[in-house]
């Protein structure tokens, strides 16, 4: 089963607010973890990644903070734009597993011109 | 960098027959690439773990004689659902690791399959 989850399967905000995406994973052995972004019929597109040994991680726009005490992960999307609308995965893998993920859920962010 | 493309796109067939998708890494080495399946409005599930030069790796519950993983060289990868039947209509998408990259995982644009 699944051990990557998430709290809100969907979200629905204005656009040039800031989306936060959360996502819980329950392996605690755990090293690295990926936010991806998909769109209605694509492929998931890769986001920005965080290694365990960090806590936080900027991109353009995009911020990902690991909780390993919480085993929380989360994805915050500043000003958020109608191209940002899609599915976000979190997705888990440990080293050594021959780089296999485990995916949550899902989120479905909608933003509002 | 890193684009991963997939061939066909949408296929539509037969009950009975046999499809075969194809996974490139465009700009890069793999030698690991991945077959996912994913239900609407679902998650992605690991079907099979592919690596060049030896036998794909498929997960518990997948049948490796209906989907069959052929890796054959650095860049391509190929996934056959044989004799497909209706059930088998789903997306199906490949990811690929850069060999002298991180581990990384990037994703095709998927294939959609219809059996009829």
């Amino acid at each position: 089963g699944e051990s990557v989850g998430l709290h809100l399967p969907t979200l629905s905000v204005q656009e040039g607010d800031n989306s936060i995406i959360n996502c819980a994973y329950s392996n605690s052995a755990s090293d690295y973890f990926i936010w991806y972004k998909q769109e209605s019929g694509k492929g998931p597109q890769f986001i920005i990644d965080i290694r365990s040994n960090m806590d936080k991680r900027q991109g353009q726009r995009v911020t990902v903070l690991l909780n390993k005490t919480v085993k929380h992960l989360s994805l915050q999307i500043a000003a958020t734009q109608p191209g940002d609308s899609a599915v976000y995965f979190c997705a888990e893998t440990l080293r050594g597993s021959n780089y296999k993920l485990t995916f949550g859920k899902g989120t479905l962010l909608t933003v509002n011109p | 960098g890193a684009v991963v493309s997939q061939h066909p796109s949408r296929v539509i067939c037969k009950s009975g027959t046999s499809v075969k998708i194809e996974c490139r890494s465009l700009d890069f080495q793999a030698t690991t690439m991945f077959w996912y399946r994913q239900f609407p409005k679902k998650s992605l599930m690991l079907m099979a773990t592919s690596n060049e030069g030896s036998k794909a790796t498929y997960e518990q519950g997948v049948e490796k004689d209906k989907f069959l993983i052929n890796h054959a060289s650095l860049t391509l990868s190929t996934l056959t659902v044989t004799s497909a039947h209706p059930e088998d209509s789903s997306f199906y998408i490949c990811s690929a690791i850069d060999r002298w990259g991180q581990e990384t995982q990037y994703f095709g644009p998927g294939t959609r399959l219809l059996v009829l």
